[in-house]
C-alpha cells in the first residue's frame, strides 16, 4: 500500500499567487515526521520544511508553510507569492521504520511538477 | 559552506563495465544514504551507513555495493551496470537516522 500519496502530477500557478500541493500519508505509528523537498531540473533535492507528528503548530519556513491536518492524515505544502524559480518537482516524504534492522528511512511520494507562469 | 558533494555530475559507462560514484560531505553527519532515481519517479533508497554500520534495503540488487572508508566519504559501486541501471544517483546525509536528509547534486549515469 502506498504510504505517501501525491494526487497532483502537475500544477500550474501564476507568478505572485499562492499554490497548495497536496500530500496524504498512511501510518499506524504515532510518532512520525513529514518532509517536503524541491527538485529543480538540475536534479538536486532541496529540503524545504519539516513537520513532526507531535508538533502543535503548523511548520512555516519563509514562503513555505505546511497545512498539517493530523486527523485527515494530510500535510499539504503551501507556497505563497510564487516565483518563477519555484518551478520544479516537489516531493512529500515520510519518515518510517525500515524493515531492515529497525533503522529509519524516508519514503517519498511520486511528486508534483509545479510550473509557475509569468 | 557545509555541503554534500557528488562526483562526477555525469558519468557514462559501458554495459557490464564497473563504475564507482563518489560522495563526500563536510557536514560531519553520521548517516550517509544512496538513492536511485529513474526518470519521472521518486527516489528509491538503495542502502545507507550509520557510521560504519551498513544497512541494505531488501530489494537492492547485489550488483550495487557501497563503501564508507571514513565519515566524510561514501562510494557507490555498480559491479556490472545494465541498461536498467541508467538513472540519477543521489547521495544524502543526516545527523542521525530519521533526521532531515541533505542531498548532493546527484550523478546522472548513462549506460551504453
Amino acid at each position: 500500500a502506498q504510504k505517501i500519496t501525491q494526487t497532483q502530477p502537475g500544477m500550474f500557478v501564476q507568478e505572485k499567487e499562492a499554490v497548495t500541493l497536496d500530500c496524504t500519508y498512511d501510518t499506524s505509528d504515532p510518532s512520525y515526521g513529514l518532509f517536503w523537498y524541491k527538485q529543480p531540473s538540475s536534479g538536486e533535492m532541496i529540503f524545504l520544511i519539516y513537520q513532526g507528528s507531535y508538533d502543535q503548530q503548523n511548520a512555516t519556513e519563509g514562503r513555505y508553510s505546511l497545512n498539517f491536518q493530523k486527523a485527515r492524515k494530510s500535510a499539504n505544502l503551501v507556497i505563497s507569492a510564487s516565483q518563477l524559480g519555484d518551478s520544479a518537482m516537489y516531493f512529500c516524504a515520510m519518515r518510517e521504520l525500515s524493515s531492515q534492522g529497525g533503522s529509519e528511512k524516508l519514503v517519498f511520494g511520486k511528486g508534483t511538477k509545479l510550473t509557475v507562469n509569468p | 559552506d557545509a555541503m554534500v558533494i557528488q562526483n562526477p555530475r555525469y558519468q557514462v559507462t559501458q554495459f557490464g563495465k564497473p563504475v564507482t560514484l563518489s560522495c563526500s560531505q563536510t557536514l560531519n553527519h553520521n548517516v550517509m544514504y544512496w538513492y536511485q532515481q529513474k526518470s519521472s519517479q521518486a527516489p528509491k533508497l538503495l542502502f545507507h551507513y550509520y557510521d560504519k554500520d551498513f544497512n541494505n534495503e531488501a530489494d537492492t540488487p547485489d550488483n550495487f555495493q557501497s563503501r564508507r572508508p571514513n565519515t566524510s566519504f561514501c562510494f557507490l559501486d555498480i559491479r556490472s551496470p545494465g541498461l536498467g541501471d541508467a538513472a540519477m544517483y543521489l547521495c544524502a546525509t543526516g545527523a542521525a537516522e530519521g533526521d532531515t536528509q541533505y542531498f548532493g547534486p546527484g550523478t546522472r549515469l548513462t549506460v551504453l
